[in-house]
């Protein structure tokens, strides 16, 4: 059972636009959502995170959007460079225990 | 801060043969993560530690697979015998506790090759 859904699974943008990422969720215990970037030959790195009872948060050129009611979630990445191509990974956990991934979205922006 | 230390980072093996995967975590961490990243299946939880403790192996595939923690600065994750779908990379990652949404940090993994 996949618990974390992620789309789509590769994406190209233009140097300057914006990047979106979605994840969508099942399990309703799930009350914290994190977002990972992995290079070539690098392990996933911490990029920003939301906890369910905000709907937003936003830094620097990355923004989280939630939706509860929905179970969903998105990365926004704004002004999009050609150093933020790599493979993003959604991820949620129901605090006590590890994280489940989604599969993961290899981003490409075209300079 | 060395960061999450992985070892060896590429391991080549024969079908059948034992292979033993390294990683010592960031000091002073209490949590410890051993995933498995793969094209089709993405990353994969396989066992997690706290406090030296094994809490839930549920991901671990079989009894080929198993993990230790001796003690707070070292883990071990043991694939006996080896077969060709368990070719992968294999991520360790530490954090400060479980259940605190301490982000996980991450080593640069062992790419596993098994022929």
């Amino acid at each position: 059972q996949q618990q974390v859904k992620q789309s789509p699974q590769s994406l190209i943008v233009q140097k300057g636009g914006i990047s979106i990422i979605n994840c969508a969720y099942e399990n309703t215990a799930f009350d914290y959502f994190p977002w990972y970037q992995q290079f070539p030959g690098k392990g996933p790195a911490l990029l920003i995170a939301i906890r369910p009872d905000v709907s937003e948060k936003k830094e620097g050129r990355f923004t989280i959007s939630f939706n509860k009611s929905a179970k969903q979630f998105s990365l926004h990445i704004m002004d999009s460079q050609p150093g933020d191509s790599a493979t993003y990974f959604c991820a949620a956990s129901p605090g006590a225990d590890g994280l489940t991934f989604g599969k993961g979205t290899h981003l490409i922006i075209q300079p | 801060d060395a960061g999450v230390i992985q070892s060896p980072r590429h391991e080549v093996t024969e079908m059948g043969q034992e292979v033993t995967l390294r990683c010592k975590p960031i000091s002073g961490h209490n949590s410890l993560f051993w995933y498995r990243q793969t094209m089709m299946r993405g990353l994969e939880l396989l066992i997690y530690f706290n406090n030296n403790v094994p809490i839930d192996d549920s991901g671990m595939p079989e009894d080929r697979f198993s993990a230790k923690m001796p003690n707070a600065s070292f883990s071990t994750l043991k694939i006996q015998p080896s077969e060709p779908r368990d070719s992968a990379v294999y991520f360790c990652a530490s954090s400060k506790l479980t259940g605190s949404n301490s982000p996980l940090h991450f080593g640069n993994g062992t790419r596993l090759t098994v022929t």
